[in-house]
């Protein structure tokens, strides 16, 4: 079945570091890829997508490009934020199916 | 646009008592909604879908006898969990997919409940 690996967390990192967050995925087919964001006590957001082959998503500074060649899609931002600080969770759904979710990386950056 | 909300928050209830969580879409309409589970430090796990005027498919593992799920109208989903046991508690969050506008899901903000 589908599924969603990304790496483990904690990623410690301090202001204006480069990040990178690993995810790849196992499908059938072509899948859509997500990377959702979630602050402290809050919900998730979503934070970029891309539905095709090399298709770049990006949004607040992040990037992901979505690599079928090595069914990945790693999060990337050139320098981090204290605010960035959050759980990013890498997903992927197929023809209008709940999302599979990694189980999450928790990013947390310091001044 | 493409909020989703979520009643209550959060919620406190006791051993063997019924509570129903009440998933929202504000600006749209909604065919089909998603139940999650969320543990403390770990990832979402699918719990249902939801379609609008039929019955809840239920992910293998999630007991629907236990977990009733509503969805009476395309803006609202309600997931009602019966006798509740300390182990339901968790962090509950739905989420909804416009009505023919592809396949993005919007997520309502979550709801924690604790069983004593």
């Amino acid at each position: 079945g589908n599924s969603v690996t990304q790496m483990e967390g904690p990623v410690t990192l301090s202001e204006e570091a480069f990040l990178t967050i690993n995810c790849t995925y196992t499908a059938t087919g072509y899948p859509s890829l997500f990377w959702y964001v979630q602050y402290p006590g809050e919900g998730l957001q979503l934070l970029l997508k891309a539905t095709k082959a090399d298709d770049k998503g990006s949004n607040k500074g992040f990037e992901a490009t979505y690599r079928k060649e090595t069914t990945s899609f790693h999060l990337e931002k050139g320098s981090v934020q204290v605010s960035d600080s959050a759980v990013y969770f890498c997903a992927l759904n197929q023809a209008g199916t709940a999302l599979i979710f990694g189980k999450g990386t928790t990013l947390s950056v310091s001044s | 646009g493409a909020v989703v909300s979520q009643h209550p928050s959060w919620v406190i209830c006791k051993s063997g008592t019924s509570v129903k969580i009440e998933c929202r879409s504000l600006d749209f309409q909604a065919t089909t909604m998603f139940w999650y589970r969320q543990f403390p430090k770990q990832s979402l796990m699918l719990m249902a879908t939801s379609n609008e005027g039929s019955k809840a498919t239920y992910e293998q593992g999630v007991e629907k006898d236990k977990f009733l799920i509503n969805h009476a109208s395309l803006t609202l989903s309600t997931l009602t969990v019966t006798s509740a046991h300390p182990e339901d508690s968790s962090f509950y969050i739905c989420s909804a997919r416009p009505t023919g506008l592809g396949f993005e899901q919007y997520f309502g903000p979550g709801t924690r409940l604790t069983v004593t």
